[in-house]
């Protein structure tokens, strides 16, 4: 099966810009993830969904950060406006339900200067 | 907050020796995970352990899991220089929320 797919893989963008992430979860799987990974932390979830319902979104920094997924399976993560400590990975995932195994996307890297 | 704290931070081993690591984790969960994540990629599963389950293995991996303690040890046996990753481990709580720990730095020296 194909796995989660990710776009773009790479973004540079100047503080105050907008920028949006993609992400293309595995056919079937109810539950998708964003998390945000700093380099040398581990990953930090931003919010989790069950279908196109959110099912937590406790560490999502609202004023900036948004994220849909209509349709119940792609998703969008938006960033207006970027600060410099949201250079980061952004990584996506998803399963087949609630709790079960992962399976993340390759990430996309951004970089706010 | 993540709840799930890995140590050491960072382990460095000769190819061939075994490498240990930890897991410790802070309320009820409904399993334990551990994944690795090679530099620059996404993380990639390696082995679910239940809440009712004391011990799991797979290939050269072993899994511990002691709720009373909550805390999972990862063995690895005979290592190879491609397990150099950083290691982690998740907790989906019986809330459902998914935390994963801060990682453990493998190095494997050839």
């Amino acid at each position: 099966e194909a796995g989660v797919a990710q776009s773009p893989r790479y973004k540079i963008i100047e503080k105050r810009q907008s920028v949006a992430f993609w992400c293309n979860p595995i056919s079937g799987h109810a539950t998708l993830y964003w998390y945000q990974q700093i380099l040398g932390q581990g990953p930090k979830l931003l919010i989790q969904f069950q279908n196109n319902g959110v099912v937590d979104d406790s560490q999502l920094p609202k004023d900036r950060f948004s994220a849909e997924r209509l349709k119940g399976v792609d998703s969008t993560l938006k960033i207006q406006p970027a600060k410099l400590e949201d250079s980061a990975v952004y990584l996506c995932a998803s399963s087949r339900n609630v709790g079960n195994i992962q399976y993340f996307g390759a990430g996309t890297r951004l970089s706010v200067l | 907050s993540q709840q799930g704290e890995e140590d050491p931070q960072a382990l460095s081993i000769q190819e061939g020796e075994n490498a240990t690591m930890n897991c410790s984790y802070k309320t009820s969960i409904n399993n334990l995970q551990w994944y690795r994540q090679n530099s620059g990629r996404g993380l990639v599963h390696l082995i679910l352990i239940r809440s009712n389950e004391r011990e799991k293995h797979s290939g050269r991996l072993r899994v511990t899991l002691d709720t009373s303690k909550k805390s999972s040890s990862l063995l690895i046996t005979a290592s190879r220089a491609a397990d150099t990753a950083s290691y982690f481990c998740a907790t989906p709580s019986t809330g459902n929320q998914f935390y994963f720990g801060t990682g453990t730095s493998l190095t494997v020296i050839p």
